[in-house]
């Protein structure tokens, strides 16, 4: 199994602000991909983050307000830009071992944006 | 396109008595299917998946899931439910040659002693 460390745990940010989600894992992985959970939702996928290119993003989300990182295959950033009260939720980094194997998932970081 | 239903937001069981989370699914190919748990305040953990093979999957903590795909379903199940299985409970879905995962709303699972 891997062990993710994902941080902050949660943060109280301010309107108009950026904030930067970090995930560490403690082996190398190909795939990783941040999620989003709104209060009372499910989980949405927010992008695929890419080793050594450009994150593939999902309908509906883009990488101006979602700038994403992947520098080595054992870490990826997320960046919330810009950020207004909607995007109050959770924001979870996610990794898979293999094809068509689990997902592992960080404990998630709560995102309130005042 | 994939999908991926949860009809009930919330399922009440006593504990002891057997329990079952509803999921059903739509794809265009063979379908991967998965289930994970929510704890408060912690990430998702995997409980099971189907990939092929026997349509009964038996996962963590004593679930187990059906997969029946003239139903298109894969509803949770475990014989004797404790409190401590009250959690967050999602189903999810892959179609085959999609590489990302689809999850339903969830659904609450709250044991009563």
């Amino acid at each position: 199994s891997a062990v993710i460390s994902q941080k902050p745990s949660r943060d109280i940010c301010q309107r108009g602000t950026s904030l930067t989600i970090q995930c560490q894992v403690d082996s190398q992985v190909t795939m990783m991909f941040w999620y989003r959970q709104q209060p009372g939702q499910s989980l949405t996928l927010i992008a695929t983050a890419n080793q050594g290119s450009e994150a593939t993003y999902e309908s509906g989300f883009v990488i101006d307000k979602f700038p994403i990182s992947r520098p080595n295959l054992t870490f990826s950033t997320l960046t919330v830009s810009n950020m207004s009260p909607e995007d109050s939720s959770i924001y979870l980094c996610s990794v898979e071992y293999g094809a068509n194997e689990k997902l592992f998932f960080g404990s998630g970081t709560q995102l309130s944006v005042l | 396109a994939q999908s991926v239903a949860q009809p009930e937001d919330q399922v009440n069981v006593a504990e002891g008595n057997p329990l079952t989370v509803k999921c059903t699914y739509s794809v265009s190919g063979n379908p991967y299917l998965f289930w994970y748990v929510q704890y408060p305040n912690r990430g998702l953990q995997f409980l099971l998946k189907y990939i092929t093979g026997d349509n009964l999957v038996k996962g963590s903590y004593g679930f187990e899931a059906e997969f029946n795909k003239s139903q298109t379903s894969f509803h949770l199940k475990k014989p004797s439910a404790l409190v401590s299985d009250s959690a967050l409970y999602f189903c999810a879905v892959r179609d085959y040659g999609y590489s990302t995962l689809t999850f339903g709303k969830g659904t609450m699972l709250l044991v009563s002693p």
